[in-house]
């Protein structure tokens, strides 16, 4: 079955970018979804379809993909971004911590 | 707004079967849509379990294919997972959620609406 792999953790300072990639065989020929999800709470659909985002969103999430690895990047990052990032192909990716130091 | 709202019971014993049900509210299911359950055990990632088709057309993930029951209900607005032979393994939170198109064996569109998420336990 394909397999997404993502770095556990990421750790970003306040206003600075958060990079979380998503690896996978050929992803760059599939459509990936990006989900938030905090402690306790259900996932958040953040970017779909590589890099479209949901209504509602802010536009300091974004997405690219191309060749083996898709990327969500977080612009100026807040405290209230700290949370677990899943990417998105079908199955979902290992997921990555991201921790606002 | 659509909302999902999942129940059931939150302990389950060895070998039995769990069953849960998700009562949609905002969207009628027989307009469209496929309507999944993902799970995520504690401290772990989500896995895709399933999902319908107001038709009733049913998709499951293979490596659990075997012990799962996905039904419809469109008089309700509502769907439901049967899992059987649980063992602790199968202890996680479930969630229902919303999603554009499924093929036999995943979900390509997005999951754009979810429940809250339930707590099942497997244990004697």
């Amino acid at each position: 079955s394909y397999v997404l792999t993502q770095p556990p953790s990421v750790s970003v300072a306040p206003g600075q970018t958060a990079r979380i990639t998503c690896g996978g065989n050929n992803i760059g020929s599939k459509s990936v979804h990006w989900y938030q999800q905090k402690p306790g709470q259900a996932p958040v659909l953040v970017v779909y379809d590589d890099s479209d985002r949901p209504s509602g969103i802010p536009e300091r999430f974004s997405g690219s993909n191309s060749g083996n690895t898709a990327t969500l990047t977080i612009s100026r990052v807040e405290a209230g971004d700290e949370a677990d990032y899943y990417c998105q192909v079908g199955v979902f990716g290992t997921g990555t911590k991201v921790t606002v130091l | 707004q659509v909302q999902l709202q999942e129940s059931g019971p939150g302990l389950v014993k060895p070998s039995e079967t769990l069953s849960l049900t998700c009562a949609v509210s905002g969207y009628s299911i027989s307009s469209g849509y496929y309507w999944g359950w993902i799970r995520q055990p504690p401290g772990k990632g989500l896995e895709w379990i399933g999902s319908i088709y107001h038709s009733g057309s049913t998709y499951y993930n293979p490596s659990l294919k075997s012990r799962v029951t996905i039904s419809v209900d469109t008089s309700k607005n509502q769907f439901s997972l049967k899992l059987s032979s649980v063992t602790a393994a199968d202890t996680a939170v479930y969630y229902c959620a919303r999603t554009g198109y499924c093929s036999s064996t995943s979900c390509h569109d997005p999951f754009d609406y979810w429940g809250q998420g339930t707590l099942v336990t497997v244990s004697s």
